[in-house]
């Protein structure tokens, strides 16, 4: 079956705009987790969703938002970007939720953003 | 969530086993321990994961200690293609979050 599909898979935006990326998990995984890998912080979780609920916050400023959609689709964004913004983001999807903690995350390729 | 300790860097021969060791010993009774590598410019790829008993599979065997304060992650036959940064990460259980906290991990190189 399809993989994690994360789009796109590179972009470059300029310092102040805002971008969205989107993730789309494998069928039938209904929790979606997003982390920012930089090269100086490693790999930081930013947020989870499931059932289109939030569970689960890292510690990043409220510039960073996202959402998950009833198909689980789930969408990040960042306002008012920085160039300290530039990084891979990658988006894991799972198969449970609520107790089913110990199924393995599998992970996108990531989108490349580079701030300018 | 338990933190882990990893050496930063490791060779290995190709076709040799490599051996790549983890240091937990704050752990706790409902923590499990989960290795995830990640090939440049790809993401992180789940290996296996164990609670207290050695575990194996098609890729990996882990190997927990008794105490459980240390775990060594064995890939039997190493091959350039397991070059990767490997991780050890620590997570509870319980609860209702898949959320992970990876450290620096162990960069491998195989050498042929």
């Amino acid at each position: 079956k399809a993989g994690v599909t994360q789009t796109p898979r590179y972009l470059i935006k300029t310092r102040g705009q805002q971008v969205t990326l989107s993730c789309s998990p494998i069928s039938g995984h209904r929790s979606v987790s997003w982390y920012q890998q930089t090269p100086g912080q490693g790999l930081q979780f930013l947020f989870e969703y499931f059932s289109e609920t939030q569970r689960n916050k890292g510690n990043f400023p409220g510039r960073f938002s996202g959402r998950q959609f009833s198909n689980s689709r789930s969408e990040m964004n960042v306002s008012t970007l920085e160039l300290g913004d530039s990084a891979l983001y990658l988006c894991a999807s799972r198969s449970g939720g609520g107790e089913m903690v110990n199924t393995e995350a599998f992970f996108g390729q990531g989108t490349r953003l580079t701030v300018v | 969530d338990a933190k882990t300790t990893q050496p930063p860097s490791m060779d290995c021969a190709e076709g040799r086993a490599a051996n790549l060791p983890c240091n937990h010993s704050t752990i706790s009774g409902n923590e499990y321990v989960y290795w995830y590598r990640q090939i440049h410019s790809q993401g992180p790829q789940y290996i296996i994961h164990g609670l207290k008993n050695n575990e194996t599979n098609e890729m990996a065997s882990l190997i927990i200690t008794e105490d459980r304060k240390s775990s060594t992650l064995i890939l039997p036959h190493a091959t350039l293609r397991d070059t990767a940064v490997y991780y050890c990460i620590v997570r509870r259980v319980s609860g209702n979050t898949g959320k992970l906290i990876f450290g620096q991990g162990t960069t491998l190189q195989v050498k042929p």
